[in-house]
């Protein structure tokens, strides 16, 4: 069974205060992995796709790097619209059930005070 | 924008009613997902589709049926609503690039009373 664990739960931060969150995975075949940005309220916003160790990716002020057993979303000078709840999920051949379902975890909440 | 709506946005029913929530697409992608999301737990797979009429579950599918009649709709139905099923619900396509990157929909959430 694949499984996703995020950490930290829940981050508070100064505005420019520089850090990473992590996400460790277990999987049969990891297909992709992926970020997702979700504001109360609202759906998951996907941020990246990771498909193998060794990979980076960049977007204004994130960065999310993948090895074989875990991945990182580094979030660098952090302003206060930053403030969200960052999901990661894989995708494999038993992802939740069926091929084509994304597994999740629970997410960080990450606070970015002015 | 994935061009994604779901109806109603919002609902509160009783226990033993019927409901059914809609996802619709714009963009005629062939792969459509219905989750649910709870506190504690990450979003979890209930059904998908692979295209009109061909549907599979997913992970918490027991409770639920799903239909799809058209490409741009994909139904989820709760024949006999129970407090369990109180949650929010999200519709996602997949527009296959790559692995299956997946778009999201706004969300409905549903109480149960």
């Amino acid at each position: 069974e694949d499984q996703v664990t995020q950490s930290p739960e829940a981050l508070r931060l100064q505005e420019g205060e520089s850090s990473s969150l992590n996400c460790s995975y277990t999987v049969s075949g990891l297909r992709g992995l992926f970020w997702y940005r979700q504001d109360p309220g609202k759906g998951p916003e996907f941020l990246f796709t990771l498909y193998s160790a060794g990979e980076e990716k960049e977007k204004e002020r994130l960065k999310a790097t993948l090895t074989k057993k875990e991945s990182f979303l580094h979030i660098t000078a952090p302003k206060p619209e930053d403030s969200a709840t960052y999901l990661c999920a894989v995708l494999s051949g038993g992802s939740g059930g069926g091929a084509d379902g994304l597994t999740f975890g629970k997410g960080t909440h990450l606070i970015i005070q002015p | 924008d994935a061009g994604i709506t779901q109806s109603p946005r919002h609902k509160v029913t009783e226990t033993g009613t019927p409901v059914t929530l809609r996802c619709h697409q714009t963009e005629n992608h062939r792969y459509m997902y219905w989750y649910r999301q709870d506190p504690g737990h990450g979003l979890r797979l209930i059904h998908y589709s692979y295209g009109v009429k061909d549907t599979d579950k997913g992970e918490v599918s027991d409770g639920y049926s799903v239909s799809r009649s058209k490409t741009e709709d994909f139904l989820l139905t709760l024949e006999s609503a129970t407090s369990s099923q109180t949650s929010v619900y999200f519709c996602a396509i997949s527009v296959r690039q790559g692995p299956d990157t997946q778009y999201f929909g706004p969300g409905t959430r549903l109480t149960v009373l």
